[in-house]
């Protein structure tokens, strides 16, 4: 069974710009989060998608936005991208979300805003 | 506010030895409680996980011990090996939202 998925793995962008992540998450799961990820703040979750729906949503200004399609798989996206959003950003997925639903990530997306 | 706080930040243990990582919730809510561990480069893998009504929880050298009076839990690795070198993270949850601590570096000494 393939595992999550995100491309592209590195973006180098510059400041002001929009940056769109995608990520395919394992087949059958349903759930989509995605999380940022700093040396100084660790993982941060930025919000978290169920059948098309966003069920959560982290502290991170509305320039971070995601949405999910039919088939499960999701998007992010950065609008007028900031210096301090260079940071590794990772998706999950997992069966249904909760607590029965263990979170498997992909290998991340590097962003470096310049 | 940190909903997780783990500890040590960085730990150095020699080849045999037993690493231990230490992480401290305040939610009582959390039903859940998973390490994961990352490698350079990768994403972070699930390592072992806990429910609150458990103590400790064993799979092959990984242990959890689960304190829920006190709102703490930590993972034993025994017999630590280079491989085991990493950044392992505690993390809690409550439905469908997760809490992540802010993650140990282990060195593993040969």
């Amino acid at each position: 069974k393939a595992g999550v998925t995100q491309t592209p793995r590195y973006l180098i962008k510059t400041r002001g710009q929009q940056v769109t992540l995608s990520c395919s998450p394992i087949s059958g799961h349903r759930s989509v989060s995605w999380y940022q990820q700093t040396p100084g703040q660790g993982l941060q979750f930025l919000f978290e998608y169920f059948s098309e729906t966003q069920r959560n949503k982290g502290n991170f200004p509305g320039r971070f936005s995601g949405r999910q399609f039919s088939n499960s798989r999701s998007e992010m996206n950065v609008s007028t991208l900031e210096l301090g959003d260079s940071a590794l950003y990772l998706c999950a997925s997992s069966l249904a979300g909760g607590s029965n639903s263990p979170l498997h990530f992909g290998n991340g997306t590097r962003l470096t805003v310049t | 506010q940190q909903q997780v706080k783990q500890s040590p930040q960085s730990l150095i243990v020699q080849k045999g030895g037993i690493s231990i990582i230490n992480c401290a919730y305040e939610n009582t809510a959390f039903d859940y409680f998973p390490w994961y561990q990352q490698f350079p480069g990768k994403g972070p893998a699930l390592l072992i996980a806990i429910r609150p009504d458990v103590s400790e929880k064993k799979e092959g050298r990984f242990t959890i011990s689960f304190n829920k009076s006190a709102k703490q839990f930590s993972l034993h690795i025994m017999d630590s090996q280079p491989g085991d070198s990493a950044t392992y993270f505690c993390a809690a949850s409550n439905f469908n939202k997760f809490y992540f601590g802010s993650g140990t570096k282990l060195n593993v000494k040969p």
